[in-house]
């Protein structure tokens, strides 16, 4: 079945560090990727999207970039702030009825100021 | 603004006691969704509906039994809670839109202990 796999935290960072949280799938059809971001003891949201190969999600600062020639959907940003701590999930759904998605395990990111 | 609507927010059961998940959405969306997140798991489904009178199972759905009446809500049903149920539950729903993935839209979650 499909499946998603992203790299391990906690990771730690100081402020203003640049971040890559790594990520990549596995799935028979074309899935649409997703990162989504849950900050403490609220639920998660959609932090940015991609739909076809190449296409570019960015948001806050925040971009991946959907690379079917490596199935990753690794999440960058330049430079990190305080407020940016929250755990990060990479997820995709590959577009078949009920919009069902597969997650990855998590990665818990922390900056330091 | 209220979006998706999970109610209790924290829950203690004893083992073998029934309980029902809450989940409400004023979206008028097609779909929703029950998730349990457990650390270094990510989020797995449950269950899952595509409409009214609609529903189906996910990946970790024995012990869960959902139904769905009505186009906002979708309650989850724990029939004989056990100590293996303690998790943080999600409801999320998402609009459908034919050959296309939609953003899905979460409640703030339940956080059961099955004791």
């Amino acid at each position: 079945g499909d499946s998603v796999t992203q790299m391990e935290g906690p990771v730690t960072l100081s402020e203003e560090a640049f971040l890559t949280i790594n990520c990549t799938y596995t799935a028979t059809g074309y899935p649409s990727l997703f990162w989504y971001v849950q900050y403490p003891g609220e639920g998660l949201q959609l932090l940015l999207k991609a739909t076809k190969a190449d296409d570019k999600g960015s948001n806050k600062g925040f971009e991946a970039t959907y690379r079917k020639e490596t199935t990753s959907f690794h999440l960058e940003k330049g430079s990190v702030q305080v407020s940016d701590s929250a755990v990060y999930f990479c997820a995709l759904s590959d577009r078949e009825y009920g919009n069902k998605l597969v997650f990855g395990a998590g990665t818990i990111l922390r900056v330091k100021s | 603004n209220a979006g998706v609507t999970q109610t209790p927010k924290f829950q203690v059961l004893k083992t073998g006691q029934s309980m029902t998940l809450q989940c409400a959405q004023d979206m008028n969306h097609e779909y929703m969704s029950w998730y349990r997140q457990d650390p270094g798991m990510g989020l797995r489904l449950i269950h899952y509906s595509v409409g009214a009178g609609i529903t189906d199972q996910g990946e970790v759905p024995n012990g869960y039994n959902v139904s769905r009446s009505t186009t906002e809500d979708f309650p989850l049903r724990l029939l004989s809670a056990a100590p293996s149920q303690t998790s943080v539950y999600f409801c999320a729903s998402s609009y459908s839109s034919p050959g296309r993935s939609t953003e899905a839209f979460f409640g703030q979650g339940t956080r059961l202990t099955v004791v």
